[in-house]
């Protein structure tokens, strides 16, 4: 079946590490996102990527980095420059063109500073 | 002023009863609307498109008024299953990212 994996589940971070969180989807969706969600904040977006090789921020991309070498994979990677990481992060993909589609999401994983 | 926004309850229904949501938009060019389902800890997922004309899927009636600028979610004969948090969530234009509500919380008690 086609979706979108998201690993770890759950990850742990050192003050001071840097992080990357995996996304892969097999739905031959060209563009794919990432969310941050915190208790009482809803859905705020870090990146997304309409095309491989092209990504354009998003609200909150401070302290965060992505790539997009290939149409099924966006990792993300939280680095020592975000404050406040410990959130549930949300991967999510779309058809291009698809305007009057909704995502489909990842799992999520769920990242704690320790 | 926030792009879309939602009454965050909760809302405690009994069972069998209606229970109706409504979520604002801020950008009148906006061009697709949905609503998504989020349970506890769990990544959100579809629950329905909204379009112009009204739609309805089994109990949930979604309606979309352009002019006024807001969505509503109409849930009839509410389930213990239901209880999620519904989210609104507004597409401004094709081919970028979604903005999402901050949630609407529903109880549904026996």
């Amino acid at each position: 079946d086609g979706g979108i994996t998201q690993s770890p589940k759950y990850l742990f971070r050192k003050e001071g590490q840097n992080v990357t969180l995996s996304c892969e989807q097999n739905l031959n969706h060209d563009a794919m996102y990432w969310y941050r969600q915190d208790p009482g904040q809803g859905l705020r977006l870090i990146y997304y990527s309409q095309i491989v090789n092209d990504f354009q921020k998003g609200d909150i991309a401070e302290g965060y980095s992505v790539s997009r070498e290939k149409k099924e994979s966006f990792p993300l990677t939280v680095t020592s420059a975000q404050k406040n990481p410990t959130a549930f992060y949300l991967c999510a993909s779309r058809d291009r063109g698809g305007a009057n589609y909704g995502y489909t999401f990842g799992s999520g994983t769920r990242l704690t500073v320790v | 002023r926030k792009e879309v926004e939602q009454d965050p309850g909760p809302f405690n229904v009994p069972e069998g009863a209606t229970v109706a949501f409504n979520c604002t938009y801020s950008n009148s060019a906006s061009q697709s609307f949905f609503w998504y389902r989020q349970d506890c800890r769990k990544e959100p997922k579809l629950l329905m498109s909204v379009y112009s004309s009204g739609n309805e899927d089994g109990r949930f009636t979604a309606q979309l008024n352009r002019a006024s600028q807001y969505i509503s979610l109409l849930i009839r004969d509410s389930k213990l299953s239901d209880s999620a948090t519904y989210l609104c969530v507004v597409n401004l234009v094709s081919g970028y990212a979604l903005n999402f509500g901050k949630g609407t919380s529903l109880l549904v008690t026996p």
